[in-house]
């Protein structure tokens, strides 16, 4: 079963860039799709975009010129990069395989 | 972007059955169908049913989904304590290229 822990900063200033690693415990890390889902406090999900067994990225097109998702399949670890944020990205972030399993979540603010 | 549309609250009495819909187009739940997602306060969202009606590993029985044209349902049997949560439908849009949730519907077992 596949278990996925998460961590990185969770105080940000705006304009700095978000940035989020997952490891991947157990399961064929090239086998599947690695996913970044966000929730603004008290908020419903936004999908923010994958990654592929084939490298490839398929991004949220409101969040795309700001998004970058990359693994490191030596380290079995995936990453989100989000750009110039802005208190509208304050949210928890989770990582997920697909939709199926998921982090523990990380709450992100975005303040001056 | 468009979304998956749910009633926002649904209350129901213990031991009750509970029918939670969630609509959307034909590229999203008309073409695959949904998924379902449920989210206790402070935990992330568990994955209890996808494409028609698959539960994962240790999903209670009592909850069932559906698929009719655009709209998807999550029928949850002999309501418990436990089933108190939000609940999230979830589809990937083939024409958009990315999943899209509903709202969220905030179940009250009352």
């Amino acid at each position: 079963q596949v278990q996925l822990q998460q961590w990185g900063a969770g105080l940000l200033k705006p304009s700095e860039t978000l940035s989020l690693t997952c490891a991947v415990y157990g399961g064929s890390f090239s086998a599947y799709y690695w996913t970044w889902i966000r929730q603004p406090p008290g908020k419903g999900l936004e999908w923010i975009g994958e990654i592929t067994p084939s490298g490839s990225t398929n991004y949220n097109p409101s969040l795309k010129s700001r998004v970058t998702i990359s693994v490191d399949t030596s380290k079995n670890q995936f990453s989100l990069n989000l750009s110039a944020v802005t208190a509208a990205d304050t949210a928890v972030y989770y990582c997920a395989s697909g939709i199926v399993v998921w982090g523990q979540g990380a709450l992100v603010t975005v303040s001056s | 972007q468009a979304g998956l549309t749910q009633p926002p609250s649904v209350s129901k009495g213990l031991r009750q059955t509970a029918t939670l819909t969630c609509t959307g187009n034909s590229n999203n739940v008309g073409n695959q169908g949904a998924a379902w997602l449920q989210q206790h306060q402070g935990h992330p969202p568990k994955l209890v049913s996808y494409r028609n009606n698959n539960r994962p590993s240790g999903i209670s029985e009592r909850l069932s989904s559906s698929r009719s044209g655009n709209t998807a349902s999550l029928t949850i049997t002999g309501l418990q304590p436990e089933d108190e949560a939000d609940y999230y439908c979830s589809a990937w849009d083939s024409s958009l290229r990315l999943w899209v949730f509903g709202g969220g519907t905030k179940l009250t077992v009352l």
